[in-house]
Parts: structure tokens; sequence; C-alpha cells
């Protein structure tokens, strides 16, 4: 059964910091991986999508990367703004199943 | 593309009535569609993966007849809560999939729901 761990909880940093947000997961046969963003109160926005075959994937100043054999995918935001506070989430399904298993979040605020 | 709506967007009920929320793809046909659950400060947990013309799976602990899902068409699916409690008070978000297996899933904006 996947499970899908991030660390850390929450971050505070001040603006301008370069970020990495952590995402274990047990099951390494999966199809993808996927980072999303929650603003408080809000539905879910899809960030990146990384396939199995690939190792990162880039939009804008977001970064992701996996790594199957570890059990681990990075985050990595550069130059945080203050519009980057919301919580991060990263899930994937396992292989063979259509749930799509979510961790735990990290909570991040860039402040001023 | 890939847009998924909810309706309502937020509501509010008293105590042994029942609410249904409608989940939508816009400008696609969605063969799976995925009703979660979001409790405060938590993360989301499916509650059940229903397809297009079939009955609903649904997840360990989920009461089926409490949580009635249809998926009558390719673009719209309903989750009504039954008899709701107070307890039943959460952020109810859905997914929508084009496909199987390794198509991404889109989400909506998820309805928040208040039973007084």
């Amino acid at each position: 059964k996947q499970e899908v761990t991030q660390i850390p909880a929450a971050l505070s940093v001040p603006e301008g910091e370069n970020l990495v947000l952590n995402c274990s997961f047990t099951d390494s046969a999966i199809y993808n991986l996927q980072w999303f963003r929650q603003d408080p109160g809000k539905g879910l926005t899809s960030l990146l999508l990384i396939q199995s075959s690939q190792r990162e994937q880039t939009s804008g100043r977001l970064n992701a990367s996996l790594d199957k054999s570890s059990g681990r995918s990075t985050l990595y935001i550069a130059a945080s703004q203050p519009g980057d506070s919301a919580t991060y989430l990263c899930a994937s399904p396992s292989a063979g199943t259509d749930k799509l298993i979510f961790g735990t979040g990290t909570r991040l605020q860039v402040f001023p | 593309g890939a847009v998924v709506s909810q309706h309502p967007s937020w509501v509010i009920c008293k105590s042994g009535t029942s609410v249904k929320i409608e989940c939508r793809s816009l400008d696609f046909q969605a063969t799976t569609m995925f009703w979660y659950r979001q409790f405060p400060k938590q993360s989301l947990m499916l509650m059940a993966t229903s397809n297009e013309g079939s009955k609903a799976t649904y997840e360990q602990g989920v009461e089926k007849d409490k949580f009635l899902i249809n998926h009558a068409s390719l673009t719209l699916s309903t989750l009504t809560v039954t008899s709701a409690h107070p307890e039943d008070s959460s952020f109810y978000i859905c997914s929508a999939r084009a496909g199987t297996g390794n198509y991404e899933q889109y989400f909506g904006p998820g309805t928040r729901l208040t039973v007084t």
C-alpha cells in the first residue's frame, strides 16, 4: 500500500530564499508523481507532473525531481515570493491502481 | 483546457437533511471521477472512485449508503450526503480523468459543507 509523507510539515522563510520541499513514497512502482498547491479554503492547483520515466520537470521558478529508486521527490522553489505562501502537496498512485495517495503537505509561508 | 467545476462552492444545511454536490468536467469527457474529503489542516482522503455508467467503488470506512455517488454521464458526477450530521462537515473535492492508468487527474475547486 502506497504511503506518502512530506517534510517539513511547515516552513516559514523570508522572501528571496530558495526552498526545497521533500516528498517520500514507499511504493516505487509508480506511474507518476504530482505536485499541487492549495491555498486556504481552495481546491488544488496542479504545479508539475513527473512521469515515471522522467527525472525532473520545470515550470518557471519551480523544479521537481523524481528518484524512484530511493522513493523521493523534491520540489525546488527558486527566489521565493510572498505569493508562494500556500500548502504544497505531493501525490502518487501505486502502480496498478487508480487511487491517488496524497502526502501530508508542507505549509509554506514566505514573508516580505 | 481540462477544467473541472463544482457546485455549490459552499453549502450550509441542517442536521438530518441531504445535500447534493455536482462535479462537472467542462472541456473533456471524464471516464473516471474521484471524490475526496479534506478535514481542516489534513490532507485529502479518497472517498470513492466512479466510472461512467457503473457503480462507484468506495474506500474502506466510507459508508456507501450515506455518500451516494452517481456518474450518469461522461461530464457529470454527483455526491449526495444523506441525513447529514455535523461530523460530515468537511471540504469535498472531486477530480476527473480522461482515461485510465497514467492519465492526469484534474481537480475541482471544492465544496465546503457545514452541517448545523
